[in-house]
């Protein structure tokens, strides 16, 4: 159990455009998800943590007007970044938990590149 | 200083090995831990979560968490080749939910 599922697995884009990433928890509620961006050879940095049914809460430093996030049912959260530019491709990665307490599950990621 | 610490590593060690890897944060009312393993180009996939002082073992590996040092660790007996990947330590703080990772430690098994 607790599998989450993350499309699209990569994407390339213009400059300019936007993009939009989905996250869904399959087989359970997740009534709280998290958005991660990851640098190579870096660590996870949290973006923002999305809430069902209410405004995303996001990290210092993260813009939101650039990274839009929409946690719309208790099953699907998602991400667009907007007026993507080169410095924003990154390996997006979301992640739910069932039970905090047991850890969270990762969607497969995203690799973005905006050329 | 950092919420989470690892050293980065690369950590080599001989197939058969005990690989060592070592956490400390710096939040003394963290409850949780976990350990994540990370292979290049992959997302995380979660290896144990702990969170009461001592022990735990799930096959080779074992979590070891002491509060009052503000350290956990991860042992990985009979090491081998597949366990060569990066390996995050994450802690959950006071701050309900949310989660902090550490940078992660490089691990390379030798055959």
């Amino acid at each position: 159990g607790a599998v989450v599922s993350q499309h699209p697995s990569w994407v390339i884009c213009k400059s300019g455009t936007s993009v939009k990433i989905e996250c869904r928890s399959l087989d359970f509620q997740a009534t709280t998800m998290f958005w991660y961006r990851q640098f190579p050879k870096q660590s996870l940095m949290l973006m923002a943590t999305s809430n069902e049914g209410s405004k995303a809460t996001y990290e210092q430093g993260v813009e939101k007007d650039k990274f839009l996030i929409n946690h719309a049912s208790l099953t699907l959260s998602t991400l667009t970044v907007t007026s993507a530019h080169p410095e924003d491709s990154s390996f997006y990665i979301c992640s739910a938990s069932r039970r905090i307490d047991y850890g969270y599950t990762f969607g497969s990621g995203t690799r973005l590149t905006v050329v | 200083q950092k919420e989470v610490e690892q050293n980065s590593g690369p950590l080599s060690v001989p197939e058969g090995a005990i690989a060592s890897l070592n956490c400390t944060y710096s939040d003394r009312g963290s409850q949780s831990f976990f350990w994540y393993r990370q292979y290049s180009g992959k997302s995380p996939e979660l290896i144990m979560f702990i969170y009461s002082n001592g022990d735990k073992e799930d096959g080779r590996f074992t979590a070891q968490l002491n509060k009052a040092s503000q350290y956990v660790s991860l042992l990985i007996r009979d090491s081998q080749p597949s366990d060569s990947a990066t390996y995050l330590c994450a802690v959950r703080g006071t701050s309900y939910d949310k989660v902090i990772f550490g940078p992660g430690t490089s691990l390379s098994v030798i055959p």
